[in-house]
């Protein structure tokens, strides 16, 4: 069974400073996706990045780029000039690419982000 | 595009009690799947249901089930209630089935079993 680990339960920084959340993972399959999801007081779940395991290059999205190194099994999401908005709980994601049970995602603990004016 | 709803938002309920909770998905999307995040933890995979079909289950006992309805609405329900039944159930649909999907997550219902 596929595990997911974040072991920074808080995280804290600067507005617009940087900050990296580490995430690490546990797999015997060779193809699957990770995710990082925010969650907001408002209890949503929001996807900000997603990286398939096949593909090298890391992904980003505007201010969020991802260190996927997968022989390492590690995957952190690093925040760039980081905003108020921003804080929130953070959550890695492990989903695998069998269809059966394809919506089921293997979550973190998570880390909680605060952003300090 | 309407997104994912839940309701109620939050519910009381009584240890041994049964209960129901509901998602409407997004418009188009015929994939459905629960999770239950307790207080402080991660979320974690209930079940998934596909064109009316259960067709993934996580760790959870049968007195955890569900339906999902033609207009791809869905229910979870549990029975006989348990103090630790207490979390944040969050429903998320997809229009496909496939991997590829993104899923995409209602607000939850905050369930609290005394």
């Amino acid at each position: 069974a596929q595990t997911v680990t974040q072991s920074q339960p808080e995280m804290s920084v600067q507005e617009a400073e940087t900050v990296t959340l580490s995430c690490t993972y546990d797999t015997s399959e060779s193809d699957y996706y990770l995710f990082w999801y925010k969650q907001p007081p408002s209890r949503q779940m929001i996807l900000v990045i997603r990286q398939e395991a096949y593909k090298q290059q890391n992904a980003t999205e505007n201010r969020f780029s991802v260190n996927f190194q997968k022989a390492a099994k590690s995957f952190s999401l690093k925040i760039s000039d980081s905003q108020l908005g921003d804080a929130a709980m953070y959550f890695c994601a492990y989903r695998s690419t069998f269809i059966q049970g394809a919506q089921k995602l293997v979550f973190g603990q998570g880390t909680r982000l605060t952003i300090n004016p | 595009e309407t997104g994912v709803t839940q309701s109620p938002t939050h519910l009381i309920k009584t240890r041994g009690q049964q209960v129901t909770l509901r998602c409407s998905s997004q418009s188009g999307h015929n994939t459905v799947s629960w999770y239950q995040q307790a207080l402080g933890q991660g979320p974690q995979f209930i079940f998934q249901y596909y064109r009316e079909e259960e067709n993934g289950r996580g760790n959870f006992p049968p007195r955890f089930s569900g339906l999902q309805f033609p207009n791809y609405s869905s229910e979870l329900n549990v029975n006989a209630l348990e103090l630790d039944d207490s979390a944040l159930y969050l429903c998320a649909s997809s229009n496909t089935q496939g991997v590829d999907s993104p899923l995409h997550f209602g607000n939850g219902t905050r369930l609290t079993v005394t």
